[in-house]
């Protein structure tokens, strides 16, 4: 199984629209969540860290559910600046350090 | 201005040379990483390091070497043992003091090219 997975998309929405991605991790000794959006040909920037009660910034929620081992990523009134790649990051315990493992992206594009 | 930068933004390489990609931060971050982005997949780490004069391997370390002499610094040297060089290079930095502490910061990447 792999380490982080993500539905590859592309999603394609109109503006206006509510869209949500999800992500399953196989590690349940995770401790840390992030979601990153990743523009074409750019570096990935954190858009949120992805807390155990859930969190709000803006139009994005994200959720985790440490049983299910799955977080979501919810985006409310979606803009065409939207349109980009969110990758959905975790933490793998290894050997006393941590270091982050990223899924592949799920893609949305937002049209007019 | 704090941040990371990378330098190079685009590198050519004839096969059989050795090329070293530079990054460097100013955020007095502790932890810094190299990772390798191919199209269509997702971040593999190289190596990372924690602290000066300490570093690790990651996932797909072969063909790759970094040194951590100063803590703003983290050079990666792509050798000739690399098989497929051509990639998205990424280069990270954290705060090992954060919250979370693995929150990672990334520079603009370098695309490397063998020819």
């Amino acid at each position: 199984r792999k380490e982080v997975e993500q539905d590859p998309g592309p999603f394609n929405v109109p503006e206006g629209a509510t869209v949500a991605f999800n992500c399953t991790y196989s590690n349940s000794a995770s401790q840390s969540f992030f979601w990153y959006r990743q523009d074409c040909r750019k570096e990935p920037k954190l858009l949120m860290s992805v807390y155990s009660s859930g969190n709000e910034d803006g139009r994005f929620t994200a959720q985790l559910n440490r049983a299910s081992q799955y977080i979501s990523l919810l985006i409310r009134d979606s803009k065409l600046s939207d349109s980009a790649t969110y990758l959905c990051v975790v933490n793998i315990a290894n050997s006393g350090y941590s270091t982050l493992t990223f899924g592949k992206g799920t893609m949305l594009l937002v049209s007019p | 201005d704090g941040g990371i930068t990378q330098s190079p933004k685009y590198l050519f390489r004839k096969e059989g040379q050795n090329v070293t990609l530079s990054c460097e931060q100013n955020l007095n971050h502790d932890a810094m990483y190299w990772y390798r982005q191919d199209p269509g997949q997702g971040l593999r780490l190289i190596y990372y390091s924690q602290i000066v004069n300490d570093f690790q391997k990651g996932d797909i370390a072969e063909g790759y070497s970094v040194s951590r002499e100063k803590k703003e610094s983290f050079p990666l040297t792509v050798t000739s043992a690399q098989k497929n060089p051509t990639a998205f290079y990424l280069c990270a930095s954290s705060d090992l003091g954060g919250s979370p502490t693995d929150t990672q910061y990334f520079g603009p990447g370098t695309r490397l090219t063998v020819l």
